[in-house]
């Protein structure tokens, strides 16, 4: 266990739908990373915040945003969905960027 | 700039043999690379990782190679066994970017 939570585990949704995907870091942890993982393929970068505040930005689309709360859990927001959309949704923390990051299970999406 | 290359895209191995993995990377700000394993529908779980102020980590059967004038760097399985078959991804930066990912596959 990463001490990453994720909920949740799966979601099935239709297309043109919005969901929100939750990840609570580790204790202590004070950057969150978003990762979307399709089908056999690497892990694209989505957006990363650091202590509330958003750090760097990957090719995340317009339809999508996210956004880093007080108590540090961070939620990514999914709207518009299409069937390509469909993917593992990762989320990371470390206590600082650069420094050790740990994955959380997941989220399976997928858009029918 | 923000490119990681990982290669090979899969490898094979026998039992008891070493398996190595390579990264390069092109933005010459990278301070920090980690390597992870993944599971089929697991989250990537953090292996080892090294910073460019040493040329060589290792923890226990993996080592990194570290070679910042070629920009590239490398992991290295020794004795590896059926269990480490996995993905592996090489990573790089403070935001990780990652490679492409090598499937490997250990056989008994």
């Amino acid at each position: 266990d990463s001490g990453v939570t994720q909920t949740p585990k799966h979601l099935i949704t239709a297309t043109g739908q919005r969901v929100t995907l939750r990840c609570s870091p580790r204790s202590g942890d004070l950057s969150v990373y978003w990762y979307q993982q399709s089908l056999d393929q690497g892990l694209q970068f989505l957006i990363q915040y650091y202590n509330g505040e958003e750090r760097a930005k990957g090719n995340i689309l317009e339809r999508f945003s996210a956004q880093q709360f007080p108590d540090l859990h961070s939620e990514l927001n999914l709207s518009s969905l299409e069937l390509g959309d469909s993917a593992l949704y990762f989320c990371a923390s470390s206590v600082n960027p650069g420094t050790e990051a740990f994955f959380g299970q997941g989220t399976r999406l997928t858009v029918v | 700039q923000q490119q990681v290359k990982q290669s090979p895209q899969s490898l094979i191995v026998q039992k008891g043999g070493i398996s190595i993995i390579n990264c390069a990377y092109e933005n010459t700000a990278f301070d920090y690379f980690p390597w992870y394993q993944q599971f089929p529908g697991k989250g990537p779980a953090l292996l080892i990782a090294i910073r460019p102020d040493v040329s060589e980590k290792k923890e226990g059967r993996f080592t990194i190679s570290f070679n910042k004038s070629a920009k590239q760097f490398s992991l290295h399985i020794m004795d590896s066994q059926p269990g480490d078959s996995a993905t592996y991804f090489c990573a790089a930066g403070s935001r990780l970017t990652f490679g492409e990912g090598t499937q490997l596959t250990v056989n008994p």
